[in-house]
């Protein structure tokens, strides 16, 4: 079973700042099925990325992911109001299972 | 708009059963692979169970295999998941999810307590 691993377990910014999010696969992923997540208190995830790099119907151009094998970064250029939540790698396959990192809370600093 | 809206959570005993469904609309359901993913309380998310697009695959976190059974019925456009042996640890909200390779709509969760 495959171990998503993210890091920072909480990241401190401030407004206008760049965001570098890490996840790590315990064993070589396909690019094509790894997405990211954006979740708010209360609210529903919310799909970012999938595939790796490609931003879901909506998401604004400031949010960006890349990587391959077992590295793959979510990147927010920066830092709106709004984006202060928690963020959450996700492994997808071509059978029904999925697989969740812990998240990285990004916070206000 | 697309709608989905689980309901059947609850209060239960641990051991005892709950049958939670998913009513879709807004979209057809036979386009979509199905899934069941928790959230404890202050924790992260955590994939329970999925289905593909006719039913024919299923899929479990090792944690619920059997004792959780995941079905669909297309024509009434609505999910279902059969939780049990219910245990403590199951406490969360639960999240309904269709997905395809780009794209993913999520309801709001049905929260399930398992107490004594």
């Amino acid at each position: 079973e495959i171990v998503l691993t993210q890091s920072p377990g909480t990241l401190s910014l401030s407004p206008g700042e760049r965001a570098t999010l890490s996840c790590r696969a315990s064993q070589s992923i396909s690019s094509a099925y790894l997405a990211w997540y954006q979740q708010k208190p209360g609210q529903a995830p919310r799909l970012l990325i999938y595939s790796t790099s490609s931003r879901a119907t909506g998401i604004p151009d400031r949010f960006s992911g890349s990587g391959s094998g077992t590295d793959f970064t979510l990147t927010i250029s920066r830092l709106e109001p709004e984006d202060f939540a928690v963020y959450y790698c996700q492994k997808y396959s071509s059978s029904p299972g999925w697989t969740f990192g812990l998240g990285t809370k990004v916070e206000v600093k | 708009d697309v709608q989905l809206v689980e309901s059947g959570g609850g209060l239960v005993q641990p051991g005892g059963s709950l049958r939670l469904s998913c009513a879709v609309s807004g979209l057809t359901l036979s386009n979509y692979w199905m899934h069941w993913v928790r959230q404890a309380p202050g924790k992260g998310l955590v994939w329970v169970s999925g289905i593909n697009s006719d039913g024919s695959s299923t899929g479990y976190a090792d944690s619920v295999r059997g004792r959780f059974t995941i079905s669909r019925d297309n024509a009434q456009n609505t999910l279902y998941l059969q939780m049990n042996s219910l245990r403590v640890e199951d406490t969360a909200l639960y999240y309904c999810v269709s997905s395809t390779s780009s794209s993913d709509y999520w309801g709001q969760g049905t929260l399930v307590t398992v107490s004594s």
